[in-house]
């Protein structure tokens, strides 16, 4: 029973263009999503989140849009860049305290 | 500030043999958790800590896996014995107390042949 699932395994856009990175989850009382990134050999790193009283957040080139009626977020990067090619997780939280549930991931690759 | 410290980065080691984890959490982070990575998948929560105590552990496989955190700083993973399916990265994170802005360390990458 998946909880959390992020259905592109990989994803691939030029430099200069839009990457969006897709999740989905199945359980309404999620109330807090989180984006992490995970280079190679290294551990995820946070990089931005939202909460259910938002449908967007924004911190410089990366934007998080949240759709409670879908059950389904979004990690927006534009302009992409290609340091920005990595593994991207999306965590939700909310139906046990201190519990972060992560998808799969989605491998960005951005190509000068 | 200092990050999540782990150790060992890399282990091999045979099936039925033990194998131990270290993590140092960040200074002041009261939550500790570990948490397991399969290939191709997202980390998967095995325990997490408020500083000495074990409050969520429902996903610690109790016949082979045992943690501990003594004084609420650095904690210990152990398996034994281990499995051929026990092959993973164990992921040591921690977070101030409410905190979902976990910080990871770089993980161990264990392998079991």
């Amino acid at each position: 029973d998946q909880q959390v699932k992020q259905n592109s395994p990989s994803l691939s856009v030029q430099e200069g263009r839009i990457s969006i990175l897709n999740c989905d989850y199945t359980n309404s009382m999620f109330d807090y999503f989180l984006w992490y990134k995970k280079y190679p050999a290294e551990g995820p790193t946070f990089l931005i989140s939202i909460s259910s009283i938002k449908d967007k957040n924004e911190d410089g080139r990366f934007t998080v849009f949240l759709n409670k009626s879908a059950k389904h977020l979004s990690l927006h990067i534009v302009p992409s860049q290609p340091g920005d090619s990595a593994v991207y997780f999306c965590g939700v939280a909310g139906t046990s305290y201190g519990k972060l549930t992560f998808g799969q991931g989605t491998i960005l690759t951005v190509h000068p | 500030e200092a990050g999540v410290v782990q150790s060992p980065r890399y282990k091999i080691i045979e099936k039925k043999q033990p194998v131990a984890f270290w993590c140092n959490p960040i200074s002041g982070h009261n939550t500790l958790y570990w948490y397991r990575q399969n290939l191709g998948q997202g980390p998967e929560l095995l325990i997490r800590y408020e500083n000495e105590e074990a409050v969520d552990d429902s996903q610690l496989p109790k016949d082979r896996f045992s943690a501990e955190r003594l004084k609420g700083v650095d904690s210990t993973l152990k398996i034994q014995p281990a499995e051929l399916g026990d092959s993973a990265v164990y992921l040591c994170a921690s977070s101030r107390q409410g905190s979902y802005g976990y910080t990871f360390g770089s993980g161990t990458r264990l392998t079991v042949v």
